[in-house]
């Protein structure tokens, strides 16, 4: 049964970068059947998708283009996870941030870490 | 940007009721029209893919429809452990986007 667990800082000051990993159980990284996804959660924003990481014989990433000067997701294959980094974070980066997998035989987002709270202030 | 859009925001309903919600895409997803369910303090869960498709382990109380830009979400009989939120999600092009979300409360 596949798992991602996140970790990371729960408290950000501005200015600052938020960093997040999630680990993968029961599933690759490096699989050519999924993608992994960032997606945050706030009461002014909603659900927002934030990027993803795949491998397809080569590794690609794609970024929300509201965060695309700020972000990066790498996936890390000794480990067998994948992080987030977001610089230059604002309190309007407050929000619950999730790790997510799409499989490629879904086209949906199956699989979702527990979530992390990040608050962004002084 | 394909932007989706629930309509209601939210609604109040009694157990064994009929509950649809409705998704509109500001453009034609086909059928990549997913449905999510989210209870307060958790992650979204899976409920539908593919527009039509049950995911595993879901009951079979829940069904959608659609393709184009409309979408439902239909519980047949609403049971006490559904009054949650639910969201669409389109997964045609990126950014990927969600619903602004139904808010399905006790009568």
């Amino acid at each position: 049964q596949v798992q991602l667990q996140q970790s990371g800082p729960g408290l950000v000051k501005p200015s600052q970068t938020l960093s997040l990993t999630c680990a993968i159980s029961g599933d690759s990284v490096s699989s050519n059947s999924a993608t992994w996804n960032w997606i945050r959660q706030s009461p002014s924003r909603g659900l927002e998708w934030l990027g993803r990481t795949y491998s397809r014989s080569k590794w690609y990433t794609d970024y929300a283009v509201s965060v695309k000067s700020r972000i990066t997701i790498n996936p890390d294959t000794s480990k067998n996870q994948f992080s987030l980094q977001l610089n230059s974070v604002s309190p309007e980066d407050t929000a619950v941030y999730f790790c997510t997998r799409v499989s490629s035989r879904l086209g949906a987002f199956d699989i979702w870490g527990q979530g992390t709270m990040v608050p962004v202030s002084s | 940007d394909i932007q989706m859009t629930q309509s209601p925001s939210s609604l109040s309903a009694s157990v064994g009721d009929r509950v649809t919600i409705t998704c509109r895409a500001s453009q034609s997803i086909s059928s990549y029209l997913n449905w999510y369910q989210q209870e307060p303090g958790k992650a979204p869960k899976l409920l539908i893919y593919g527009a039509t498709s049950l995911q595993s382990g879901v009951p079979s109380r829940f069904s959608g429809s659609g393709s184009g830009t409309d979408f439902t979400l239909t519980i047949s009989s609403l049971q006490p452990e559904d009054f949650a939120t639910y969201y669409c999600q389109q997964s045609y092009s990126t950014p990927l986007t969600f619903g602004g979300g139904t808010k399905v409360e006790i009568k």
